[in-house]
């Protein structure tokens, strides 16, 4: 099973900053990971694919990079509404699996 | 407009069984691979199951393997998750989420959840 590691566990930032979430797998995945968000009561979010394509409706503002083991998620400039959860999630081997998740909390 | 609506969900007694069911609408559910991702209660997302758009081919998580069962139904546009022998740590939330299929790897529609609760 590939274990995905994401750091740091929390990024307190401020509005207007920019954050860089990592995401590390314990073998290559290739290209094929995701990023989510996820916002209290609600469902996760799709906001990246295959390592660096935005979903549909996705801000600009958010992009994704890396290939093999190493992932960033990017945030540019941070708005009120990105405080949320992220995880990303491998889509190369069975069993898929997600990352633990890194809390991003308004500074 | 796309709609993932779980239902099954409730309190069972280890060792039970339940159903859960996913109902899609708003694309064409037998063109999409499925997933069952979920949530204990303030923990991170496990993904559970996954079956193909024909349901020939079919993957679980090794904590799941052996006691629960993924299947669909394309003529009704549903998907299913029968769950036996339920123990205490399989308390989550679940949820149904669209694979983004030839498009992608990613989930890219999820419903809203459903809760399972495995408790004496």
């Amino acid at each position: 099973e590939i274990v995905l590691t994401q750091s740091p566990a929390t990024l307190s930032l401020s509005p207007g900053e920019r954050a860089t979430l990592s995401c590390r797998a314990s073998q290559s995945v290739s290209s094929y990971l995701a990023w989510y968000q996820q916002k209290p009561g609600q469902a996760p979010r799709l906001l990246i694919y295959d390592a660096s394509n935005r979903a549909t409706g996705i801000p600009a503002r958010f992009s994704g990079s890396g290939s093999g083991t190493d992932f960033t998620l990017t945030i540019s400039s941070l708005e009120p509404e990105d405080f949320a959860v992220y995880y990303c999630q491998q889509r190369s081997n069975w069993p898929n699996t997600f990352g633990q998740g890194t809390k991003l909390e308004i500074k | 407009e796309v709609q993932l609506v779980e239902s099954g969900g409730g309190l069972v007694q280890p060792g039970g069984s339940l159903r859960l069911s996913c109902a899609a609408s708003g694309f064409t559910f037998s063109s999409y691979e499925m997933n069952w991702v979920r949530q204990a209660p303030g923990k991170g997302l496990e993904w559970v199951s996954y079956i193909s758009s024909s349901g020939s081919t079919i993957y679980y998580a090794d904590s799941v393997k052996g006691r629960f069962t993924i299947s669909r139904d394309n003529a009704k546009n549903s998907l299913y998750l029968q769950m036996n022998s339920l123990r205490a740590e399989d308390t989550a939330v679940y949820y149904c989420a669209r694979d983004l299929t030839i498009f992608g790897h990613g989930l890219d529609y999820w419903g809203q959840g459903t809760l399972v609760t495995v408790s004496s």
